[in-house]
């Protein structure tokens, strides 16, 4: 049984960056494909980017290309979703989730990170 | 605005029949599977429905999902009020980007 925990709540100012873990256990890291995925208040699922392991490669979201940077350290199983130059509409719930039952399913999910961002 | 389309909002009464529409592009939905995701308020999103019509172990054969062309649906026979929830539909792109539907709130009158 994989589980997926997150760290805790973020207030950032503008301009700022953040960076949010995601600790696995019951897998390793190598094992996994790890996807983010957002939510700002009130709206909808917004994918940011996640491991491809057809390609081998990482993949982000067009809207952003430049800002984010999801890596691994798999020597603690943990994976890490750096997003700069953060501005208000930043302001969400930073979820990870991974593929266990097949590719591309995202269906193990941690518990989210609140990120705020305010001046 | 998200890529796929879905009605903001939906309901039916207890042990009604629901279905929930998602309305992609050739690129999207048209050349890739479906997974709808549950989500309760205040919790992570649960996967419903993976491959377009699978359920994960645990997920009542009350949820069904199906796709036809660029659209896919997800059905809910015998609603419950535990059912009252924000349902969403996603798919991978060409450009293996994963996209997500705008969501429906599901209301059990």
């Amino acid at each position: 049984q994989v589980q997926l925990v997150q760290s805790g709540a973020e207030v950032k100012k503008p301009g700022a960056s953040v960076k949010v873990s995601c600790k696995v256990s019951g897998y390793t890291l190598t094992e996994l494909s790890m996807h983010w995925v957002r939510q700002a208040p009130g709206k909808g699922l917004e994918w940011m980017g996640g491991f491809d392991p057809e390609d081998g490669e990482t993949i982000y979201a067009q809207k952003f290309q430049g800002r984010v940077t999801m890596t691994e350290d798999t020597s603690t199983d943990t994976a890490y979703m750096e997003l700069s130059s953060l501005r208000s509409e930043d302001t969400a719930v930073y979820y990870c989730a991974t593929d266990l039952l097949i590719g591309r399913s995202m269906d193990v999910w941690g518990q989210g990170t609140t990120v705020t961002v305010s001046s | 605005q998200s890529v796929l389309t879905q009605p903001p909002s939906a309901s039916g009464t207890p042990g009604q029949r629901v279905t929930i529409s998602c309305s992609g592009s050739s690129s999207n939905i048209g050349s890739n599977t479906v997974n709808w995701y549950q989500q309760l308020p205040g919790t992570a999103p649960k996967l419903l429905i993976y491959s377009n019509n699978q359920r994960p172990s645990g997920v009542p054969d009350r949820f069904s999902g199906s796709k036809s062309g660029t659209s896919a649906s997800l059905a809910i026979s015998g609603l419950q009020s535990e059912d009252e929830a924000d349902y969403y539909c996603a798919a991978w792109d060409d450009s293996l980007r994963a996209v997500f539907g705008g969501g429906t709130k599901l209301t059990v009158l």
